[in-house]
């Protein structure tokens, strides 16, 4: 089971701030990093995939870096609405356990209108 | 595509009954994956099949959960004798193996149970 952290784990912010929450994990072994957005009563439904040092991905307002090197990606919210209100979760996978996915305890994002 | 299908959504037993939940995965997608959302764990991996076989079943509790995929198209997962601390939502989720981790998972709506 891979040590991931996601900090912080609760946010609460005001429709129209920009925010970002950060995923810790391993950088040795790394294969690839994914991002799911995860609202109550829902599935989680996934946003990003992110396998190289330096990738960006961009979706609508949302978007995440990948550093693997040092071993964190960063989630933005530019201009945050209420219906973006959800658990923001991220899965690393390692070179050789890449077919498990654990799911961290996430980052819990409010916005408030 | 219909998605991931699980059945039943919601049900509520009796402690001491059995439970059988169900997943029909994502045509086409060879791994599938069953997870629990509690409070306490967050959303936990219990076991994961790759090609129908049952690749790691470390996450499953205790002796009293079971999961079988018959075919490619269908899953369960068993609970028997049920208690109230398996009260969770159980979630099925299923892709595309292909190339390793770079492909997502999709998830099912989820199966609420609740043990009395």
């Amino acid at each position: 089971i891979l040590n991931v952290e996601q900090s912080p784990q609760s946010l609460h912010v005001q429709e129209g701030d920009s925010t970002n929450f950060t995923c810790s994990f391993p950088s040795s072994n790394f294969y690839a990093l994914h991002w799911y957005r995860w609202e109550t009563a829902k599935s989680p439904e996934a946003l990003f995939v992110m396998t190289l040092n330096g990738d960006e991905k961009k979706k609508g307002r949302i978007s995440a870096t990948l550093n693997t090197k040092e071993g964190y990606s960063y989630l933005y919210i530019k201009g945050s609405q209420p219906e973006d209100s959800a658990t923001y979760l991220c899965v690393p996978t390692l070179a050789g356990s890449a077919r498990q996915l654990t799911f961290g305890s996430g980052t819990q994002l409010t916005v408030l209108p | 595509d219909a998605g991931v299908i699980q059945s039943p959504r919601h049900e509520v037993t009796e402690m001491g009954q059995e439970v059988t939940l169900r997943c029909k995965p994502i045509s086409g997608h060879n791994s599938l994956f069953w997870y629990r959302q509690t409070m306490m764990r967050g959303l936990e991996l219990l076991i994961y099949f790759n090609n129908n076989v049952p690749i790691d079943d470390s996450g499953m509790p205790e002796d009293r959960f079971s999961a079988k995929m018959p075919n490619a198209s269908f899953s369960t997962l068993k609970i028997q004798p049920s208690e109230p601390r398996d009260s969770a939502v159980y979630f099925c989720a299923s892709r595309n193996q292909g190339a390793g981790g770079a492909n997502v998972l999709t998830f099912g709506a989820g199966s609420r149970l609740t043990v009395l």
